[in-house]
């Protein structure tokens, strides 16, 4: 399935790296997250676009930085992270976060190990 | 308290076995509910949308109970690919959507 698609599907960073994180979705949605995936942990919501304009940010260190393009693409901008931030980060698209339904499409993710 | 709640589990039951799963959620204003699998390092995937009273979709049958804000999630005739994590998701409108932690299945021949 290549609904939605993540690049990397791994990385491993130091706490001084600045990397970044991709995401594409060719379902013709209009609505993009990114979530966060912990062991043990509920999938955390951190970020939400709607028609290309943030309407979310729960609360994200500063060290996430967003960024959405075009209702297509999304990308996660990450610098000076910490080790506990290794985690899944998962990105997820919609139709459009207030169409009614709201069933999200998630990518394979991207497995991320901050030493 | 938290927003979805589910039992985790372990749920270990043999094959062609029917087995239920209940999720709790909080926020009354809650009005769609998912449920998705979880395969192992892998990203969850849609398993069944709930908009009303429940769905069902061959094996599975989401029931919902508005009155005491819980859904369900039964399968019937349990096979070994269904062996996974089952999460439940309520959404409450805007940006309130929530996941539950999972509720961990294993399917034994």
């Amino acid at each position: 399935e290549t609904g939605v698609t993540q690049t990397p599907r791994h990385l491993v960073m130091g706490m001084t790296n600045k990397k970044s994180l991709k995401c594409e979705q060719h379902l013709g949605h209009n609505a993009m997250y990114w979530y966060k995936q912990s062991a043990k942990k509920p999938l955390e919501l951190m970020f939400v676009y709607n028609f290309k304009e943030q309407t979310e940010n729960n609360s994200v260190p500063s060290r996430f930085s967003p960024e959405c393009p075009n209702s297509s693409h999304l990308f996660l901008h990450l610098h000076t992270l910490q080790p506990e931030d290794s985690a899944l980060y998962l990105c997820a698209s919609s139709q459009a976060r207030d169409s009614g339904r709201n069933e999200q499409f998630f990518g394979p993710g991207t497995r991320l190990t901050v030493l | 308290r938290k927003e979805v709640e589910q039992d985790p589990g372990p749920f270990n039951v043999p094959e062609g076995a029917t087995v239920a799963f209940n999720c709790t959620y909080s926020n009354s204003a809650s009005q769609s509910f998912f449920w998705y699998r979880q395969d192992c390092r892998k990203e969850p995937k849609l398993l069944m949308s709930v908009y009303s009273s429940g769905n069902e979709d061959g094996r599975f049958t989401a029931q919902l109970n508005r009155a005491s804000q819980y859904i369900s999630l039964l399968i019937r005739d349990s096979k070994l690919s269904d062996s996974a994590t089952y999460l439940c998701v309520a959404w409450a409108g805007a940006n309130n959507l929530f996941f539950g932690t999972g509720t961990r299945l294993t399917v034994i021949p």
